[in-house]
């Protein structure tokens, strides 16, 4: 069974502080790891995929990295508005899409 | 109207009604999904739609019916609910039904159940 963990639950830092937030997976055959994004009571809205070991993409201040065994997502000088949850998910070779708890970040000015 | 949208945005039924959660997406996607996301769990995959047919059920109480009439619109059908169905139900499409296809999801409803 496809294991999704996500470190720390929550994270509080002050505006400027940059940090990352840990994806660690064990699944059967990685076809794609998606990063989220979600806001209280809204739905999660996509951020990025990435499908293989050393790939990472970039939009704005959020950097996402992939691993065999897990993803960060990189926040640089952070802003209030970055306040959410993010969260990840894996994409199996059995066509399963696995969630994790999340972490919800608070940024404070 | 753009993206995914959901009605209700809020609903709060006793636990002998019926009710209906409606989900439209306007993206032009052949996949639709229902899923539940409880405080303190991951997101809870329900069911799976593909071209209007069902393709996954994830072991869901039959309290839950779902109907997806076209690739545009999905319904979630509730009959004599638990309080612990009470939880945030999302709606997401796809362009196709693969894992690897991204899914963009609706702002939700939140359900309460009394």
């Amino acid at each position: 069974e496809d294991q999704v963990t996500q470190s720390p639950e929550a994270l509080r830092l002050q505006e400027g502080e940059s940090s990352s937030l840990n994806c660690s997976y064990t699944v059967s055959g990685l076809r794609g790891l998606f990063w989220y994004r979600q806001d209280p009571g809204k739905g999660p809205e996509f951020l990025f995929t990435l499908y293989s070991a050393g790939e990472e993409k970039e939009k704005e201040r959020l950097k996402a990295t992939l691993t065999k065994k897990e993803s960060f997502l990189h926040i640089t000088a952070p802003k209030p508005e970055d306040s959410a949850t993010y969260l990840c998910a894996v994409a199996n070779a059995g066509n399963m899409l696995t969630f994790g708890g999340g972490t919800r970040l608070m940024v404070k000015p | 109207e753009t993206g995914v949208t959901q009605t209700p945005r809020h609903l709060v039924m006793g636990m002998t009604n019926k009710k209906s959660l409606k989900c439209e997406q306007h993206l032009g996607h052949n996949a639709m999904y229902w899923y539940k996301q409880s405080a303190k769990k991951p997101l809870e995959l329900m069911f799976v739609y593909s071209l209007e047919e069902r393709v996954e059920n994830n072991s869901v109480p039959s309290r839950f019916s779902p109907e997806c009439p076209n690739s545009s619109h999905l319904f979630l059908h509730l009959h004599t609910l638990q309080p612990e169905d009470s939880a945030l139900y999302l709606c997401a499409s796809s362009l196709g039904s693969a894992s690897t296809d991204t899914q963009y999801f609706g702002p939700g409803t939140r359900l309460t159940v009394l």
